[in-house]
């Protein structure tokens, strides 16, 4: 299958700081990324969807101006959390869209481990 | 989209195949099945998905009963490297993000 990179794989930040995670489609052209986390023992959660060249759209109760992302690639999203607490430590998860095929279907990185002390 | 139904766990022995079982009673016709699965730690991986037909590829096999209300995702030989969380989902395939219900552990033991 196609191949998404995530990089940090895992970053230990202090609180109030911003952390950015990136998101890459290796072999294939993504015009729209997702983003999710994912607590201890629970399910990945979808945080928002990345489209190229536009707003990302946020799920509810996921703030916009904490989570800011960037898709200004169709390589390439950016996932930023500013001003992070210890609340926002998680296992964050991207995944890119491939429509090369017939049939569309998403890929996820490998992940990246947020621990905000 | 339309909800699944999964069995909490599952333990299945090496080398035997592993059947798990997925309910979508309330699937809509332009939906389709997908199965990922997701290691300890790691992002989740795509396995196979379809539509209606039953579906083959190197990793496993996805047999969809006539009416499309429930399949099951065989693993025809597993080994412990397939101990994993297990899920299905259910969606239209074009440009939704999946939906992650709780999936099914599968522990496969020596």
């Amino acid at each position: 299958g196609a191949v998404v990179s995530q990089h940090p794989s895992w970053v230990i930040c202090k609180s109030g700081t911003s952390v950015k995670i990136e998101c890459r489609s290796l072999d294939f052209q993504a015009t729209t990324m997702f983003w999710y986390r994912q607590f201890p023992k629970q399910s990945l959660m979808l945080m928002a969807t990345s489209n190229e060249g536009s707003k990302a759209t946020y799920e509810q109760g996921v703030e916009k101006d904490k989570f800011l992302i960037n898709h200004a690639s169709l390589t390439l999203s950016t996932l930023t959390v500013t001003s992070a607490h210890p609340e926002d430590s998680s296992f964050y998860i991207c995944s890119a869209r491939d429509v090369s095929g017939n049939e569309e279907t998403q890929y996820f990185g490998p992940g990246t481990r947020l621990l905000v002390l | 989209d339309a909800k699944t139904t999964q069995p909490t766990s599952m333990d299945c022995a090496e080398g035997r195949a592993a059947n798990l079982p997925c309910n979508h009673s309330t699937i809509s016709g332009n939906e389709y099945v997908y199965w990922y699965r997701q290691i300890h730690s790691q992002g989740p991986q795509y396995i196979i998905h379809g539509l209606k037909n039953n579906e083959t590829n190197e990793m496993a096999s996805l047999i969809i009963t006539e009416d499309r209300k429930s399949s099951t995702l065989i693993l025809p030989h597993a080994t412990l490297r397939d101990t994993a969380v297990y899920y299905c989902i259910v969606r239209p395939n074009s440009g939704y993000a999946l939906n992650f219900g709780k999936g099914t552990s599968l522990l496969v033991t020596p």
